[in-house]
């Protein structure tokens, strides 16, 4: 079946740093890729997304590009801020007749001032 | 706009107990879903609903879950008897449907349950 599989946390940044959380996925068919952020205390909200090969999503400084040669969704930001710190998920939704998201186990980033 | 709203919070019980869980999605969102968030996890869907009717239920554990939504908004989700292993938050969200196509899920706060 279609799944997600994503870096473990916890991830560890001085502020400043550069932030890659690796994503790949496997799916049957052409899915939709996104990334998801849950800070402490908070639901989860969508970062960024992505719908077809090649497609950059980007938000709030983050950015993944789908690649779908490597079945890849890395999330990179240049700068991280102590207010990044939360938990991002990795999804895809592979179409069909629901719109079922499918998680990765999330990446806890911690960034310290 | 007011967003998805669930209670209680938080919950403990002890197991074999009953428990139920309230969602109340964005107005006008037609599509409704109970996910499952174990700790250390990534959510997993429960239930999709279409207004009223289920679209998906195929990760339910339906001997000790069952979920409704009667008149196509609110939804309860209710797990009778709680096992141990259904230490959880659960998610709610919900989405519009254009015909063709759903949209993006919104998310509620979540409900955290202890099974003790």
């Amino acid at each position: 079946g279609d799944s997600v599989t994503q870096m473990e946390g916890p991830v560890t940044l001085s502020e400043e740093a550069f932030l890659t959380i690796n994503c790949t996925y496997t799916a049957t068919g052409y899915p939709s890729l996104f990334w998801y952020v849950q800070y402490p205390g908070e639901g989860l909200q969508l970062l960024l997304k992505a719908t077809k090969a090649d497609d950059k999503g980007s938000n709030k400084g983050f950015e993944a590009t789908y690649r779908k040669e490597t079945t890849s969704f890395h999330l990179e930001k240049g700068s991280v801020q102590v207010s990044d710190s939360a938990v991002y998920f990795c999804a895809l939704i592979d179409g069909g007749a629901t719109n079922k998201l499918i998680f990765g186990t999330g990446t806890l980033l911690a960034v310290q001032p | 706009e007011a967003g998805v709203a669930q209670s209680p919070r938080y919950k403990i019980i002890e197991k074999r107990q009953s428990v139920a869980f309230w969602c109340n999605p964005i107005s006008g969102h037609a599509t409704l879903y109970w996910y499952q968030q174990i700790l250390g996890q990534g959510p997993k869907l429960l239930i999709q609903f279409q207004n009223n009717g289920v679209v998906d239920d195929s990760q339910l554990p339906k001997d000790r879950f069952s979920a409704e939504r009667l008149k196509g908004v609110d939804s309860t989700l209710k797990i009778q008897p709680a096992k141990l292993e259904d230490s959880a938050v659960y998610l709610c969200a919900s989405s519009t449907y254009s015909g063709r196509a759903y949209n993006e899920q919104f998310f509620g706060p979540g409900t955290r349950l202890t099974v003790l």
